[in-house]
């Protein structure tokens, strides 16, 4: 069975200060994987969507970059945190090409002060 | 926007009555999804539709489609107090090629109390 973990559960961190979130899916070879960020109390937004290892398209710019830098990893970051980047951030997978249902980790909380 | 006017709503209802909830698009779509998420968790597919079908059923939950009017629903029999969540419609919006793009809808918090 396939499985992901995101990781951390949850962060606190400082207007200004880096980020790095990551997100890792077993059992499932050459997944899609995708982040999405959720405003609390609001809609999922697609942020990042990844095919293969090393290539990931940006869908939204929110000063934010993601990376694949393995076949079960991705990876969200920036340099600088903004106010704007509280919320919830999901990493989600996808069989393959035509398959559009998404299977969701858990998320991290991010609250940024 | 994908979607019609529609922000997250939110509905209250006691154990055992029945709820429906709606949600209207506004490109083109060959399926409907609807998610369900739980307080702090990531969302679940709980139900798929697609164009060719005009209802769908699954447990307690049953979805709609109307492609004519470009409207979607999901409806619970005899709500349960675990069936409170909120409940997203999302549709496939992608761009075409490898970018299976989900858009999702505003949600409905959905209460039901005992």
């Amino acid at each position: 069975a396939q499985t992901i973990h995101q990781w951390p559960v949850a962060e606190i961190k400082a207007v200004g200060s880096p980020l790095s979130l990551g997100c890792t899916i077993k059992g499932k070879s050459s997944p899609n994987l995708y982040w999405y960020w959720q405003a609390t109390g609001g809609t999922l937004q697609q942020l990042f969507y990844s095919i293969t290892v090393g290539q990931v398209e940006s869908v939204v710019q929110l000063n934010l970059s993601a990376s694949r830098p393995k076949d079960d990893q991705f990876i969200l970051s920036t340099e600088k945190l903004l106010l704007s980047h509280s919320g919830f951030y999901l990493c989600a997978w996808s069989l393959f090409w035509g398959q559009n249902t998404l299977y969701f980790g858990a998320g991290t909380r991010l609250s940024v002060l | 926007s994908q979607w019609g006017e529609e922000n997250l709503q939110a509905l209250s209802i006691q154990e055992g009555e029945d709820v429906t909830m709606n949600c209207s698009y506004k490109t083109y779509t060959t399926v409907v999804h609807w998610y369900r998420q739980d307080s702090g968790r990531g969302p679940a597919l709980i139900i798929l539709i697609r164009s060719n079908e005009r209802e769908k059923r699954s447990g307690r939950l049953r979805a709609t489609l109307d492609t004519s009017s470009q409207s979607s629903s999901l409806s619970i029999t005899a709500a349960q107090c675990e069936d409170t969540a909120v409940y997203f419609c999302a549709t496939d919006t992608g761009s075409g090629g490898s970018n299976y793009k989900l858009t999702f809808g505003k949600g409905t918090l959905l209460t039901v109390t005992p």
